[in-house]
């Protein structure tokens, strides 16, 4: 089983819809992130966690919501989505430590229409 | 203001040349940089990163503070290194990982 799963693994949408990417792990890790990645940007942090009570806007956050619903779980909602919110989300997991690295889920396409 | 900058979008050599994906990093401090692959429809996986000045997979990086660089590279490209790289930067306050804009390698035959 993977460590990070993300569901739904594609998905279309219509402009204007709400719609909600979900992320768990079973690495017992306190952070959580999510990123998008786009042709020729790289990814960028939408938002971040640190625990269940902690949550913080990254470089990219509007039009973005999350919700830490448990350790192993951080959503991701596009309240209204809109074409350019096209992308390719990731989430991924990390410890605490300065030299560890992260953990990426397999990532969700979406395409909004 | 944390900034990492991998100025070659695709990089193209033949099987068995050297290869040498750049990225800088702007940091006022002492960063940790990390490389990730992707390989095609694969998740990010991370290659290596600099604290542990290991080979991976036939690849190095050395962090240059004085260039403030950490270029990745590899003696003899091998085709099943075709992927896209990303050079990244965890800040030591943030704890956050921020990423370049990404490399693909491209390795013919």
């Amino acid at each position: 089983d993977a460590d990070v799963t993300q569901t739904p693994r594609n998905r279309i949408t219509k402009t204007g819809k709400r719609i909600m990417l979900e992320c768990s792990q079973t690495k017992g890790h306190d952070r959580m992130y999510w990123y998008r990645q786009d042709p020729g940007l790289g990814l960028r942090l939408i938002y971040y966690s640190f625990d269940v009570k902690d949550i913080n806007k990254g470089e990219i956050s509007d039009g973005y919501s999350v919700s830490r619903q448990a350790q192993a779980k951080f959503s991701l909602s596009l309240e209204s989505a809109i074409p350019n919110q096209t992308a390719l989300y990731f989430c991924a997991t990390s410890d605490p430590g300065f030299n560890n690295g992260y953990t990426f889920g397999s990532g969700t396409r979406l395409t909004v229409v | 203001a944390q900034r990492v900058t991998q100025p070659e979008k695709l990089l193209s050599v033949f099987k068995g040349a050297p290869v040498e994906l750049k990225c800088n990093y702007s940091y006022s401090g002492s960063p940790e940089l990390f490389w990730y692959v992707q390989y095609s429809r694969q998740r990010l996986q991370l290659l290596l990163r600099h604290i542990s000045r290991e080979s991976i997979k036939g690849f190095t990086a050395d962090l240059n503070k004085g260039e403030t660089s950490f270029h990745l590279k590899k003696p003899f490209a091998q085709e099943e290194d075709s992927a896209m790289y990303y050079c990244a930067l965890k800040g030591r306050n943030t704890g956050k990982l921020i990423f370049g804009q990404g490399t693909t390698l491209q390795v013919k035959p």
